[in-house]
């Protein structure tokens, strides 16, 4: 049974550049939550996808964009990126949308450094 | 906003000690959940409790949630150097969805 796949594992961006992130789901899941994880924090929440639309956003600016593809994959993508953006960025899936207490299955993230 | 604290933030043991790591919040949570994450890895559940006062052991861990469920403890008997990781409490949105909360995280590291 396959995990929670991401790629890329590590990458080097410059100031202003862009970025794509990307998430294959856990056999059987079908939303896809992202989070980012900056060194010495815990994880947070910048948005999920269910049925190719995004569902929720945490407090995120509008240069992080996602997508969800009818495999339910999904892509993060980061444009003019800030140094501040440097994390491990978290993807999570789940099954099925709405209130959820269960749990997380998390990638092995997706180590982003900005220069 | 639900906010989740963690507290010690670092905490270096000898193979064999005992240890209690603690997470708090001034908000009520449906739930807390706690996840261990290790270098390079991504975040691994542990447990789930839901009931105020539960307590729930796996194998050497033990979880307690707060009569209000604003808290919880892990405790850790006879630690060993595989316990090292990053211990992550988490609670469920109080809305309708799943932005989990996460707290900041203990950093274990067990000493053989």
């Amino acid at each position: 049974d396959a995990g929670v796949t991401q790629s890329p594992t590590h990458l080097i961006k410059t100031r202003g550049q862009q970025v794509t992130l990307r998430c294959s789901p856990k056999s059987g899941h079908d939303t896809v939550s992202w989070y980012q994880q900056a060194l010495g924090q815990g994880p947070q929440f910048i948005f999920q996808y269910y049925e190719e639309e995004e569902r929720q956003r945490g407090n995120f600016p509008d240069r992080f964009s996602g997508h969800q593809f009818p495999n339910y994959s999904s892509e993060l993508n980061v444009n003019a990126l800030l140094l501040g953006d440097s994390a491990l960025y978290l993807c999570a899936s789940t099954m099925g949308q709405g209130a959820y207490t269960g749990e997380l299955f998390f990638g092995e993230g997706s180590r982003l450094t900005v220069l | 906003t639900q906010l989740l604290e963690q507290s010690p933030q670092f905490l270096s043991i000898q193979e064999g000690e005992n240890l209690t790591v603690y997470c708090n919040s001034s908000s009520v949570f449906s739930s807390l959940q706690w996840y261990r994450q290790e270098p390079g890895e991504g975040p691994v559940l542990l447990v789930t409790v839901v009931t105020g006062g539960e307590v729930k052991k796996l194998k050497r861990l033990t979880f307690q949630f707060g009569d209000a469920r604003k808290d919880s403890s892990l405790h850790i008997t006879a630690a060993q150097p595989g316990d090292t990781g990053l211990y992550l409490c988490a609670g469920p949105p109080d809305n309708y969805g799943q932005n989990f909360v996460f707290g900041p995280g203990t950093r274990l590291s067990v000493l053989p």
